[in-house]
């Protein structure tokens, strides 16, 4: 089955500053990746996607990146404010035709110092 | 758009009961949905997944005579924990998957589950 690791596990920077979170993938036939953000005890949020056929994405302030051969995949946020403060989770899945379920990587805490 | 409820939000239970959480889209219809588990500080496990109609699909190590998953309609799923134990006391959060191809999940608020 599919596995995917993901780091930081804790990521601080200062307002303003950007962040990155990288994740790799062991599943070559993976070809959806999503990510993630996850505020205490509330639902995950969809920030941003990605498909295989495609090696980046951008809306607004944060990017995803997709390395294909290397089989990773970044998540980049610019301009960091404190309301960015929150578990980001990245994940992975096959898309044959019809919905799959996600493996998550084990999630990086970003804290946003003022 | 894309609305997933679920209910309840939080159950406390005795050990040994059974306890039932549904999960329901809202204005999209949702052939197939997910159940995922979280435990404290931990990531999002993929329990199972259930499409209208048919029998759910369990990953490796969940047990199905446990984790009882009911997909009646295409805006319901329920995930009933029969028996719950202490060690089920979770945070289940469902997911569920617009009909027509799309590939992007919506989750539920999630259902914290304490087995008492």
């Amino acid at each position: 089955g599919e596995n995917v690791e993901q780091h930081p596990s804790t990521l601080s920077v200062q307002e303003g500053d950007s962040a990155v979170i990288k994740c790799t993938y062991s599943d070559s036939a993976s070809n959806y990746f999503p990510w993630y953000k996850q505020e205490l005890g509330k639902r995950p949020q969809l920030i941003i996607d990605i498909r295989s056929n495609v090696g980046e994405k951008k809306d607004q302030r944060i990017a995803v990146t997709l390395n294909k051969t290397a089989k990773h995949f970044s998540l980049h946020i610019t301009e960091t404010q404190p309301e960015d403060s929150a578990v980001y989770f990245c994940a992975a899945s096959f898309k044959g035709g019809g919905a799959d379920g996600l493996t998550f990587g084990k999630g990086t805490h970003l804290i946003i110092q003022p | 758009g894309a609305v997933v409820s679920q209910h309840p939000s939080r159950v406390i239970c005795k050990s040994g009961t059974s306890v039932k959480i549904e999960c329901r889209s809202l204005d999209f219809q949702a052939t197939t949905m997910f159940w995922y588990r979280q435990f404290p500080k931990q990531s999002l496990m993929l329990m199972a997944t259930s499409n209208e109609g048919s029998k759910a699909t369990y990953e490796q190590g969940v047990e199905k005579d446990k984790f009882l998953i009911n997909h009646a309609s295409l805006t319901l799923s329920t995930l009933t924990v029969t028996s719950a134990h202490p060690e089920d006391s979770s945070f289940y959060i469902c997911s569920a998957a617009v009909r027509g191809g799309v590939e992007t999940q919506y989750f539920g608020p999630g259902t914290r589950l304490l087995v008492l």
